[in-house]
């Protein structure tokens, strides 16, 4: 059971560039979402999914695309890389229970610079 | 909206001592979970504990436990017998009950340098 897993652990882009977060998880949960974590800030939310076919925008989702084919693969696209996305990005995932979205479990994270 | 603040950047403690982190939020909401999440240098992170605003009884986990004032929208973590691998970035975490976003709001973090 190897929980929530991201790729890469580390990028480095230029300006423009575009490139797809992988994340991937074995618990079969419903629910998964990026955040990202900036310097002297907790996380916030950039998209989320409540299944297969069914994504949704969060706090901050300017800049950045999902889709969720399968359960487990929930990918994030840069299309066009800018250096106020250089962050922390973190996929986390959870089963939904009548309560709504239970504790969700993060990834590694991927740490993204753009220069 | 609502907002998590964590008014100690940073604390200190002596290994084997205890230790509190503080949480304070705001909310409009009943019902709601909060959480302590835990991120070590390795940038994972880690749930150290959860309470669910409905139960009056607060949470424990081995050395962790919480003390929840819900009048108050205080949130604070005790970290009994610490050990060299607490230290870490601590994170209060709000969430609203039911719905379907999700959305954990963060406090910015407590830094939690344990000295041997």
């Amino acid at each position: 059971n190897a929980g929530v897993t991201q790729t890469p652990k580390f990028q480095v882009l230029k300006t423009g560039q575009s490139m797809t977060l992988q994340c991937a998880q074995d618990m079969n949960h419903e629910y998964m979402s990026w955040y990202r974590q900036d310097p002297g800030m907790g996380l916030r939310l950039i998209h989320y999914s409540v299944g297969a076919g069914i994504t949704d925008q969060g706090e901050v989702p300017n800049g950045y695309n999902v889709s969720r084919s399968t359960t487990e693969d929930f990918p994030l696209r840069l299309l066009s890389a800018a250096p106020s996305q250089t962050s922390v990005y973190f996929c986390a995932s959870s089963y939904i229970t009548g309560g709504g979205i239970d504790t969700q479990y993060f990834g590694p994270g991927t740490r993204l610079t753009v220069l | 909206a609502q907002t998590v603040t964590q008014s100690q950047p940073e604390m200190s403690v002596q290994e084997a001592e205890t230790v509190t982190l503080s949480c304070t939020y705001d909310t409009s909401e009943s019902d709601y979970y909060l959480f302590w999440y835990k991120q070590p240098p390795s940038r994972q992170m880690i749930l150290v504990i959860r309470q669910e605003a409905y139960k009056q009884q607060n949470a424990t986990e081995n050395r962790f436990s919480v003390n929840f004032q819900k009048a108050a929208k205080s949130f604070s973590l005790k970290i009994s017998d610490s050990q060299l691998g607490d230290a870490a970035m601590y994170f209060c975490a709000y969430r609203n009950y039911g719905g379907s976003q999700g959305n954990l709001i963060f406090g910015k973090g407590t830094k939690l340098s344990v000295k041997p």
